[in-house]
C-alpha cells in the first residue's frame, strides 16, 4: 500500500497563470474526493468521482476549476486564472466504497 | 444543516495528563463519524470510524466514543509524539452517494514533555 500521491508538493504561481495538480489514488480504490483546506480550517469538499465518472461538485467549485479523472484511475485538478483566493492546500482522497477515505499530503498552491 | 463543532480549538498538556477532546455535530441522519489526525504539512490521517451511539474504539494512548450528539477522543497518558491537529467529520445519509464528509475546524493538541 503506497497511500495516495499528490504532485506537486508545492506550487507558486502568479495570479492569472493556470495551474495543474495531479492525484494518484491508493490501487483500485475506485472513489476520488478532491478538498480544498486554509489554514486553520477543515477541508471542504470540491469534488467526487466513482471510477472515471465525476459525481458531484460543490458550489465552490467556480468555472474556473476543472477536475478530471480519464481512466478511473489518477485525477487531475486545473485552475485557470488563478486568484488570490485560491491560496490553499488542495487534497486528494480514495476510498473503496463504504470504507474511510485516505488522503495524500496535498498540494499546496501559493499565489503571488 | 449539516454541522459539526470541535472543542476545545487548542490543548496543551503535560506529558502523561489525560484528557478528552469533543466533537459536537449535527446531521440528518449519521451514517458515521471519523476521527482523523493531521500534521503539519500533512494530509489528514485516519485513525477511527463510528457508527452508532454507544459504540467504541481504541487505538494504542486513543479511545473514541459516540453518542447521539457527540463523540469524544480521550487520549491517555500522552506523549509528545501526539502532539498534532485532531479532526472530527461526520457522513450524512442525506449526503447520497458521494459520502462527502463535512468537518469540524479541529483541536491543536500539545503535549509537553
Amino acid at each position: 500500500d503506497t497511500g495516495v500521491s499528490q504532485n506537486p508538493r508545492h506550487k507558486i504561481t502568479k495570479r492569472g497563470q493556470n495551474v495543474t495538480f495531479r492525484c494518484d489514488p491508493i490501487s483500485e480504490h475506485n472513489r476520488l474526493y478532491w478538498y480544498r483546506q486554509t489554514l486553520g480550517q477543515g477541508p471542504e469538499f470540491l469534488t467526487y468521482f466513482q471510477n472515471e465518472a465525476q459525481l458531484e461538485k460543490s458550489r465552490l467549485l467556480s468555472d474556473r476549476f476543472s477536475a478530471e479523472r480519464p481512466k478511473g484511475s489518477f485525477s487531475t485538478l486545473e485552475i485557470q486564472r488563478t486568484e488570490q483566493g485560491d491560496s490553499a492546500m488542495y487534497l486528494c482522497a480514495s476510498s473503496f466504497p463504504e470504507q474511510p477515505q485516505h488522503f495524500g499530503d496535498g498540494t499546496r498552491l501559493s499565489i503571488l | 444543516e449539516d454541522q459539526v463543532t470541535q472543542s476545545p480549538e487548542a490543548l496543551r498538556l503535560q506529558e502523561g495528563e489525560s484528557s478528552s477532546l469533543n466533537c459536537s455535530y449535527t446531521v440528518s441522519g449519521l451514517r458515521g463519524l471519523f476521527w482523523y489526525r493531521q500534521d503539519p504539512g500533512k494530509g489528514p490521517e485516519f485513525l477511527f470510524t463510528l457508527y452508532s451511539a454507544g459504540e467504541e474504539k481504541e487505538k494504542e494512548r486513543l479511545k473514541a466514543t459516540l453518542t447521539k450528539k457527540e463523540s469524544f477522543l480521550h487520549i491517555t497518558a500522552p506523549k509528545p509524539e501526539d502532539s498534532a491537529t485532531y479532526l472530527c467529520a461526520v457522513q450524512s445519509h442525506n449526503a447520497g452517494n458521494n459520502r462527502k464528509l463535512i468537518w469540524g475546524l479541529g483541536t491543536s493538541l500539545a503535549v509537553n514533555p
